[in-house]
């Protein structure tokens, strides 16, 4: 069964430094990985997804995150913080033909100033 | 612009009534799920459809929860008989399952209930 392990429930950077959010995955098969953000009382958004193409994959808001079949990960990167990043990240995966998305718990980003 | 429309936005209600959310997903979406989220569990998957068959409903508590697709504009989740402990944030999102599962998922605003 697919799961996704999301560690740290809360992460605070200061504004301009690097953002590390860590996502672990385990599936059975090659996965289909997400980085989905929520705001205050919103919805998700999709931020990026992999898809078996490049492994370094560059999604929206100056987001990336890399897989690594070795290490069973999909951890999201920014390199400088900014403040409208304040939000909770959520690692998710779908497990190919089964049309089923696991989230994992997320993570509350949280920017100083 | 299209988006996933979520109704209620905010319900309040007493132990025992009965809650009914509803959904219009994205035209031309053919995948519709549902997720409860709340502090302690995060985004847990309640239930699932692919061209409004229901394909995993396991997530969901069996005795009172139920969820449909009436039809392709409209599925339903409802609560019957509601507890407190049911109080959580109720979000639909749509997508298209082409992809195979590598589509992204277009999620509502959330439907939060509150039961007192």
């Amino acid at each position: 069964a697919q799961s996704v392990t999301q560690l740290g429930s809360h992460v605070s950077v200061s504004e301009g430094a690097l953002v590390l959010l860590r996502c672990n995955y385990s599936s059975s098969v090659p996965p289909y990985l997400f980085w989905y953000v929520q705001y205050p009382n919103q919805g998700l958004q999709l931020l990026l997804k992999y898809t078996s193409a490049a492994t370094l994959v560059k999604g929206i808001n100056g987001f990336e995150a890399e897989f690594k079949k070795s290490e069973t990960s999909f951890h999201l990167t920014k390199p400088s913080a900014h403040m409208r990043d304040a939000a909770e990240y959520f690692c998710a995966v779908s497990e190919r033909g089964t049309y089923k998305y696991i989230f994992g718990t997320g993570t509350r980003l949280k920017v100083l100033a | 612009d299209a988006r996933v429309t979520q109704t209620p936005r905010d319900k309040v209600t007493e132990m025992g009534q009965e809650v009914t959310m509803r959904c219009q997903p994205i035209l031309g979406h053919n995948t519709v799920f549902w997720y409860r989220q709340t502090m302690m569990q995060g985004l847990e998957l309640l239930a699932y459809f692919r061209n409004r068959a229901p394909l995993d409903d396991s997530g969901m508590p069996k005795d009172r929860f139920s969820a449909e697709m009436p039809d392709a504009t409209l599925a339903t989740l409802k609560i019957q008989p509601s507890e407190p402990r049911d109080s959580a944030v109720y979000f639909c999102a749509s997508g298209l399952s082409g992809q195979g599962g590598a589509g992204e998922l277009f999620f509502g605003e959330g439907s939060r209930l509150t039961v007192l």
